[in-house]
């Protein structure tokens, strides 16, 4: 059984670009969170996604996307970034929409 | 609005002692409550959890304590080991909707 993976672990982008960060679940989970983590803050969540629908959506601008795919990996999308958009970005796996979530190592945005 | 707060951002004990982290929180609507252990470079593990029909759930080492009516919920660790030094995360959710996390403490055990 494999666990939450997520790449890239780092990247780094300049202020106006687009984004794309990757999350591969759990086998056998169909939910799908992400979250951003700012430093010193907890987890922020961004949206979720259960069997390829958006399931919930926090309080983030539109220019933060989503995807969930049949085998319910997911993709983030970020567009335009902005100098606060460096953060980690968490995603988060579970069985079903009501259980406890698994994550996974995070992928550390930086926008210069 | 901070429906989840970790009053205290960092906790030092020495090993072997009892450590006790603290989380409160202000919706009556949570239901659910977990503990996540984050170390640097790593994603959060889940540790425990408690649902809101128990006042207590224990696993080893850990223990968690729930308090309705204060909302307030409590992680024992005992006895403390070295390897426990980490960002520890409460977090609460209510039915299936979004996990709602502190800011989270910073445990240092002491050898």
């Amino acid at each position: 059984e494999t666990g939450v993976t997520q790449s890239p672990t780092h990247l780094i982008k300049t202020r106006g670009q687009q984004v794309t960060l990757r999350c591969s679940s759990q086998s056998g989970h169909n939910t799908v969170s992400w979250y951003q983590q700012a430093l010193g803050q907890g987890p922020q969540f961004i949206f979720q996604y259960y069997r390829e629908e958006e399931n919930g959506r926090g309080n983030f601008p539109p220019r933060f996307s989503g995807l969930q795919f049949p085998n319910y990996s997911s993709e983030l999308n970020v567009n335009a970034l902005e100098l606060d958009d460096s953060a980690l970005y968490l995603c988060a796996s579970s069985e079903v929409v009501s259980t406890e979530a698994f994550f996974g190592q995070g992928t550390r945005l930086t926008v210069v | 609005d901070q429906q989840v707060k970790q009053n205290s951002p960092s906790l030092s004990v020495q090993e072997g002692r009892i450590s006790i982290l603290n989380c409160d929180y202000t919706n009556s609507m949570f239901d659910y409550f977990l503990w996540y252990k984050k170390y640097p470079a790593e994603g959060p593990t889940f540790l425990i959890s408690i649902s809101s029909i128990k006042d207590k759930n224990e696993d080893g080492r850990f223990t968690v304590f729930l308090n309705k009516s204060a909302k307030h919920l409590s992680l024992h660790i005992v006895p403390s080991q070295p390897g426990d030094s980490a960002v520890y995360f409460c977090a609460a959710k209510s039915g299936s909707e979004k996990l709602v996390f502190g800011k989270g403490t910073k445990l240092t055990v002491n050898p």
